[in-house]
């Protein structure tokens, strides 16, 4: 059965702050890693991650994936209030198409001022 | 990104009634799917929805409690039948669109209390 684990699972900074979340896996037939955030009840989309140590950069939020290990982590830097959410991993197979995401429990992240 | 909206937001049922929740998605998305997230706990597929024909389900759910159709691309509805506490959760749609991408949009989600 696929697993995802994500560490920490909450965590609370200051305004500022520099974070990183990581992710790790093992499933079958590993076809791709996406990242939400999850603020109310929608996740809304981050990153999608496919090949090894290519870095995925949206502002101040940058990812990366180590294939070989079976991890990735997401950077947040200069964290603002409105960061504050719960951060999701999931993971898909080739097996499938790619069309099942298996979510990891997710990382609760608190910007506090 | 795909437009997905779902109704209700919200809903507060009572112990062996059932709710229908709605998902409306753009022109964008090929393929539908409905998720489960109770209380505390990441997200669960529960079934992929098919155009025309019986939903795909996960291990752990079926027909009978969770009734799915999607009559047409855009269109899909989720029902929670003989509803007990233990089916208090979020319930979210998501699409899919062509060429091969995994990237899932999720809809607002329905956030059911069952008393």
């Amino acid at each position: 059965e696929d697993k995802v684990v994500q560490s920490p699972l909450s965590l609370v900074v200051h305004e500022g702050d520099t974070v990183t979340l990581n992710c790790s896996y093992e499933v079958t037939n590993f076809r791709s890693l996406l990242w939400y955030k999850q603020e109310k009840k929608a996740p809304t989309f981050l990153f999608m991650l496919t090949s090894s140590g290519i870095e995925k950069k949206s502002g101040r939020l940058s990812s990366i994936l180590d294939k070989k290990e079976l991890f990735s982590i997401l950077n947040i830097t200069a964290t603002q209030t409105g960061d504050s959410a719960v951060y999701l991993c999931a993971v898909t197979r080739i097996t499938g198409g790619g069309n099942k995401l298996t979510f990891g429990t997710g990382t609760q992240l608190k910007v506090e001022l | 990104s795909a437009v997905i909206s779902q109704k209700p937001s919200r809903d507060i049922c009572q112990r062996g009634t059932s709710l229908t929740i709605q998902c409306q998605v753009d022109s964008q998305v090929t393929m539908m799917f409905w998720y489960r997230q109770q209380p505390g706990q990441s997200l669960t597929l529960i079934a992929t929805a098919n155009q025309g024909s019986e939903a795909t389900y996960e291990s752990g759910f079926v027909i009978d409690k969770f009734p799915i159709s999607r009559p047409n691309l855009t269109f899909s509805t989720l029902t929670v039948s003989n509803m007990s506490p233990e089916d208090s959760s979020i319930y979210l749609c998501s699409g899919k669109g062509a060429g091969g991408t995994d990237t899932q949009y999720f809809g607002p989600g329905t956030r059911l209390t069952v008393l």
